[in-house]
């Protein structure tokens, strides 16, 4: 496609429900980036995913937390058993070769838990 | 952990008048990059500079980047109130476990 996809663009959830966001990368991007942004803050680095090698889970914040992505393609981050301090818009990132140019973001999935 | 430091935390000017925005980081890197958020969503790619480089330009946009201060500034002339947003650095550190880390923002207002 032309840009990062991420579905839902919002969710609301209640406290303890599982949560899945998809995030459909560009074509051929080969690098990919979840990242968690808490109202008015800075973004938070949460998995790295480059090619196959093994991917960079040093983000996460708890074991409630995992992500998946086959090749290229599609990811997908899981939050289990959700709490409120999750809700936050969760963005994901792209780029065909991290040391050439800039990433592209999707416009991210608004996670609120009540 | 935070490897982008930028300052001032917010900026309001006048337009047409020049915006500067500061980027301290840490560890050694690859290149830094400056992004641009409109309305807490997805970020903008504005430029990206690398390790090697010192001035880079696009457009409106003047990039520094002094990597022996490890710091690096965006210069937004002739500002525009389309150009209020929030403007983060990221820096893509060296190393086999480098990652993409974002500092914490700055909120520049653009006053018409």
């Amino acid at each position: 496609g032309a840009g990062v996809s991420q579905s839902p663009s919002n969710k609301v959830t209640e406290k303890g429900k599982d949560v899945e966001l998809r995030c459909d990368p560009i074509s051929g991007h080969t690098a990919l980036y979840w990242y968690r942004q808490r109202l008015g803050q800075g973004l938070e680095f949460l998995i790295y995913f480059q090619g196959n090698s093994a991917p960079d889970k040093s983000g996460l914040p708890s074991d409630r937390f995992s992500a998946e992505r086959t090749g290229e393609s599609v990811s997908t981050l899981t939050i289990q058993r959700t709490q409120q301090e999750d809700s936050a818009v969760y963005l994901c990132a792209s780029t065909r070769d991290r040391g050439l140019g800039g990433y592209t973001f999707g416009s991210g999935t608004r996670l609120t838990v009540v | 952990s935070q490897q982008g430091e930028e300052d001032p935390q917010a900026l309001s000017i006048q337009e047409g008048e020049n915006a500067t925005m500061n980027c301290s980081y840490k560890t050694s890197i690859n290149n830094l990059q400056w992004y641009r958020q409109n309305s807490g969503r997805g970020l903008v790619h504005l430029i990206l500079i690398r390790s090697n480089e010192r001035e880079k330009h696009s457009g409106r946009l003047r990039v520094t980047l002094d990597t022996s201060k490890k710091s690096s500034s965006l210069l937004i002339t002739a500002s525009r109130a389309a150009d209020t947003a929030s403007y983060f650095c990221a820096t893509d550190a060296t190393g086999a476990n480098s990652k993409l880390t974002f500092g914490k923002g700055i909120t520049l207002s653009v006053r018409p």
